[in-house]
């Protein structure tokens, strides 16, 4: 079955520390396309960062990063020096690629709370 | 540019009557999506289409729930007739193509009584 779990329901973490969102995901495809998303309290779901199956590096944009262990099928968000406004709920995705669609399967979520 | 488009953002209506939800996507992008959120359930995909054309609509939860792209710029999403347990913050996302990240509009709030 493809999953997507993030163990976290919430996190807490002083602002100008770095914080890690965990994500394991579970599938056979080969190929497949791994995504965070952020929803603020406004509820609008802003794109992050992408990770595909077969890149060699882990994805960076800005202050986001993503640990990519393939072999432990983990795919967790690094937010380098966290500010008031990561204060969000963040959504780990996957893309399986079997069926060449592009959907998304979505994790339950982690809600992060940054501390002034 | 625009992203993507919905209205209402918000929609209060009663039990029975018809809900129609109305989505733009970015100009150009090939795939377009409707999600369901709520509590319970989290971010559920309902149908997506690729190229105006529906190809998985295996998420409308029954027969009450149906959608259309008579276009490339616009898709609805109706609801008839509504229930209570319908009430949930419905996204409409596109994306450029296969693999490419979705972006969301900014999701209707439907509340039926």
């Amino acid at each position: 079955a493809q999953k997507i779990t993030q163990t976290q329901p919430g996190m807490f973490v002083q602002e100008k520390e770095a914080v890690t969102l965990d994500c394991t995901y579970d599938t056979s495809d080969p190929s497949y396309g791994l995504f965070w998303y952020k929803q603020p309290s406004s509820g609008e779901m802003i794109f992050l960062i992408y990770q595909g199956s077969y890149d060699q590096q882990n994805a960076t944009e800005g202050r986001y990063s993503l640990n990519f262990q393939k072999a432990r099928k983990s795919a967790n968000l690094v937010i380098s020096a966290s500010q008031l406004g990561d204060s969000a709920m963040y959504f780990c995705a996957m893309s399986p690629g079997s069926s060449n669609t592009g959907k998304l399967i979505f994790g339950q979520g982690t809600t992060l709370q940054v501390k002034p | 540019d625009a992203g993507v488009i919905q209205s209402p953002r918000h929609e209060v209506t009663e039990m029975g009557q018809e809900v129609t939800l109305r989505c733009k996507p970015i100009s150009g992008h090939d795939y377009l999506f409707w999600y369901r959120q709520t509590m319970m359930r989290g971010l559920e995909l309902l149908i997506y289409f690729n190229n105006n054309v529906p190809i998985d609509d295996s998420g409308m939860p029954e027969d009450r729930f149906s959608a259309k792209m008579p276009n490339a710029s616009f898709s609805n999403l109706k609801i008839q007739p509504s229930e209570p347990r319908d009430s949930a913050v419905y996204f409409c996302a596109s994306s450029l193509a296969v693999y490419n990240e979705q972006f969301f509009g900014p999701g209707t709030r439907l509340t039926v009584l």
